[in-house]
């Protein structure tokens, strides 16, 4: 079945950088995007930008331009989601999702924890 | 940008009662290629979101199917026929129509 293992949660000083990786299983790696998307401490969901793991092309919203990356591995089916230039509003579970033909997310990973803190 | 916004922001429910979401997008999510891209996703507590309903009417592999959607153009609704203890949590739109992609705030449904 379609799995998405993300790493383990992060701890982080004001003005560092995290990456997280989602390392992918039970589908062929390349065929579908993978997008990232945050959820800060008891709030609701944010989209950041997706990636293609076939061309390695990738697009972020606004709000993150110059400071989010998002990269992949695809001999070991894993993308990846960077953040530098951390401050206390990034602090946030970050979360994988497979996206499908129909401009939707049909599978999502476990999510990271990512916490600034000085 | 589109603008998604969800009615009510919390709604309790009596369990075996039915419950209704509204979602109201500030563009229409006709895409150019006649699809509507409207998902609808469960937030269990401390789990990650789950789909439940994508292209306004279509439900997941295993999701019951008291839960439907419909609408169309800029107004969607998810509806659960009889509420089960099992459906508390928070519910969100997203629409994949127009970049950039976009959440609605989010439904906490609980029980009465």
């Amino acid at each position: 079945q379609v799995q998405l293992v993300q790493s383990g949660a992060e701890v982080k000083k004001p003005g560092a950088s995290v990456k997280v990786s989602c390392k992918a299983s039970g589908y062929p790696f390349s065929v579908y995007d993978i997008n990232w998307v945050r959820q800060a401490p008891g709030k609701g969901l944010e989209w950041m930008g997706w990636m293609n793991p076939d061309s390695g092309n990738s697009a972020y919203v606004q709000k993150f331009q110059g400071r989010v990356t998002m990269t992949r591995n695809t001999s070991i089916r894993t993308a990846y989601m960077e953040l530098s230039g951390l401050r206390s509003e990034d602090t946030a579970v970050y979360y994988c999702a497979r996206r499908t033909g129909y401009y939707s997310f049909d599978n999502w990973g476990q999510g990271t924890l990512v916490t600034v803190s000085s | 940008d589109v603008v998604m916004t969800q009615s009510p922001l919390s709604l309790p429910v009596t369990l075996g009662q039915p419950a209704s979401i509204s979602c109201r997008s500030s563009q229409s999510l006709v895409h150019s290629d006649g699809n509507t891209y409207l998902t609808w996703f469960q937030q269990r507590p401390g789990q990650s979101p789950r789909r439940l309903i994508y292209k306004v009417s279509n439900r997941d592999s295993g999701v019951p199917d008291r839960f439907s959607g419909s609408g169309s153009d800029t107004d969607f609704t998810l509806k659960i026929s009889r509420v089960e203890a099992e459906d508390v949590g928070v519910y969100y739109c997203m629409q994949g129509t127009h970049w950039p992609t976009a959440f609605g705030q989010g439904t906490k449904v609980e029980i009465k």
